[in-house]
């Protein structure tokens, strides 16, 4: 069984640029989240995905977004990069049926630098 | 809106010795509770996960948490650390649209 895959494992940006990261779910599983996590704090919720649609969102501006595919892949996308997004996002899928006490299975993240 | 706080964002112990990692919650509902495990470069594994049933819940590799409402707290203990526990923990609480609020972690440190 393969697990969540996130891609690419680093990137480098300057500030305004866009950037695209994108996540395999593991499989069978039709929800994905998405998470920012700064050097030295814990994840925050950026939003989640299922079924292609988004089903709540965290406290981030609209130049965060995102997309979940049929195959239940996602991307997200940061428009006008900031030098505070500089972080590791991580996507996490869970199996259908979820409930919020359901476990959530964490892909290694990719690290984003915005220089 | 529902938080939680990890009290020492670093711990260090003996090999063989206690672990204990604390968190508490803030919660308006009923919580669920989690805690995860980063090691270095990795994405975050679920360790244990309270969900109204036992207050007393164990999970992997040796840890349990108890969940105590009047101390609103969900801390993490092992009694014997490994070496191989040297990590980054984080305690999670999730709220009802779906978003898992995580503390600010604890590094563990496991001195030979």
């Amino acid at each position: 069984e393969t697990g969540v895959t996130q891609s690419p494992t680093h990137l480098i940006k300057t500030r305004g640029q866009q950037v695209t990261l994108r996540c395999s779910s593991q499989s069978g599983h039709n929800t994905v989240s998405w998470y920012q996590q700064a050097l030295g704090q814990g994840p925050q919720f950026i939003f989640q995905y299922y079924r292609e649609e988004e089903n709540g969102r965290g406290n981030f501006p609209p130049r965060f977004s995102g997309l979940q595919f049929p195959n239940y892949s996602s991307e997200l996308n940061v428009n006008a990069l900031e030098l505070d997004d500089s972080a590791l996002y991580l996507c996490a899928s869970s199996p259908p049926g979820s409930t919020r006490t359901d476990t959530q299975y964490f892909g290694p993240g990719t690290r984003l630098t915005v220089l | 809106a529902q938080s939680v706080t990890q009290l020492g964002s670093h711990v260090s112990v003996s090999e063989g010795a206690l672990v204990l990692l604390r968190c508490n919650y803030s919660s308006s509902v009923p919580p669920y509770l989690f805690w995860y495990v980063q090691y270095p470069n990795q994405g975050l594994q679920l360790l244990l996960k309270y969900t109204s049933a036992a207050t007393l819940v164990k999970g992997i590799n040796g840890f349990e948490a108890e969940f105590k409402k009047s101390e609103t707290s969900f801390h993490l203990t092992k009694p014997s650390a490994h070496m191989s526990d040297a990590a980054e923990y984080f305690c999670a609480v999730t709220s009802n649209n779906n978003d898992m609020r995580f503390g600010a972690g604890t590094r563990l440190t496991v001195k030979p």
